[in-house]
């Protein structure tokens, strides 16, 4: 069975302060690593999809690490409005299923 | 676009009671799914829709029923609610499955069962 874990379960960051998020997957052949952002009140949005080990994605002030066994979510100078709860998912080799982890807080003061 | 619509965004209902979560997508996406989110246990799959007239169980689907006549509608039906079904609904869809799955959200929908 597929499982992820995200720590820590939650964060906070001053304005300005750099932090990693982490992913840590167990998955016998992963097709694909999703990271989601969610914020209060409102369902996930889109970020990046991840294939394969070496993997990087940017945007803005986020970019996303792809390794064989987990994933790191790095936010660079964060502003108060990446305040959100971040959501990793993988995609294991059958089927549609996406499991999810259970998603960090992250709570950025100006 | 409206992208992805659930109705209710609130609801409470009474143990046995029988109701329907609505979804509703404009992106004439194939793939459509229903998630519950519970604190601590992330989103869990509950049953999905590779497009219209098909439709497969997910990780938690007991209590749970399902119907894609069209390719824009997948309802989400409650038998007969229990406050285990207490939880956050959520709708959501893509292309297609698989690894394009860019999938985008519904708000939610808030249920409590007392």
């Amino acid at each position: 069975e597929d499982q992820v874990t995200q720590s820590p379960e939650a964060l906070r960051l001053q304005e300005g302060e750099s932090s990693s998020l982490n992913c840590s997957y167990t998955v016998s052949g992963l097709r694909g690593l999703f990271w989601y952002r969610q914020d209060p009140g409102k369902g996930p949005e889109f970020l990046f999809t991840l294939y394969s080990a070496g993997e990087e994605k940017e945007k803005e002030r986020l970019k996303a690490t792809l390794t064989k066994k987990e994933s790191f979510l790095h936010i660079t100078a964060p502003k108060p409005e990446d305040s959100a709860t971040y959501l990793c998912a993988v995609l294991g080799p059958w089927g549609n299923k996406l499991t999810f982890g259970g998603g960090t807080r992250v709570l950025v003061k100006p | 676009n409206a992208g992805v619509t659930q109705t209710p965004k609130f609801q409470v209902l009474k143990t046995g009671q029988s109701m329907t979560l609505q979804c509703a997508q404009d992106m004439n996406h194939e793939y459509m799914s229903w998630y519950r989110q519970d604190p601590g246990m992330g989103l869990r799959l509950i049953h999905y829709s590779v497009g219209a007239g098909i439709t497969d169980q997910g990780e938690v689907p007991n209590g749970y029923n399902v119907s894609r006549s069209t390719t824009e509608d997948f309802p989400l039906r409650l038998l007969s609610a229990a406050p285990s079904q207490t939880s956050v609904y959520f709708c959501a869809s893509s292309r297609e499955g698989g690894v394009n799955t860019e999938a985008f959200f519904g708000q939610g929908t808030r249920l409590t069962v007392v």
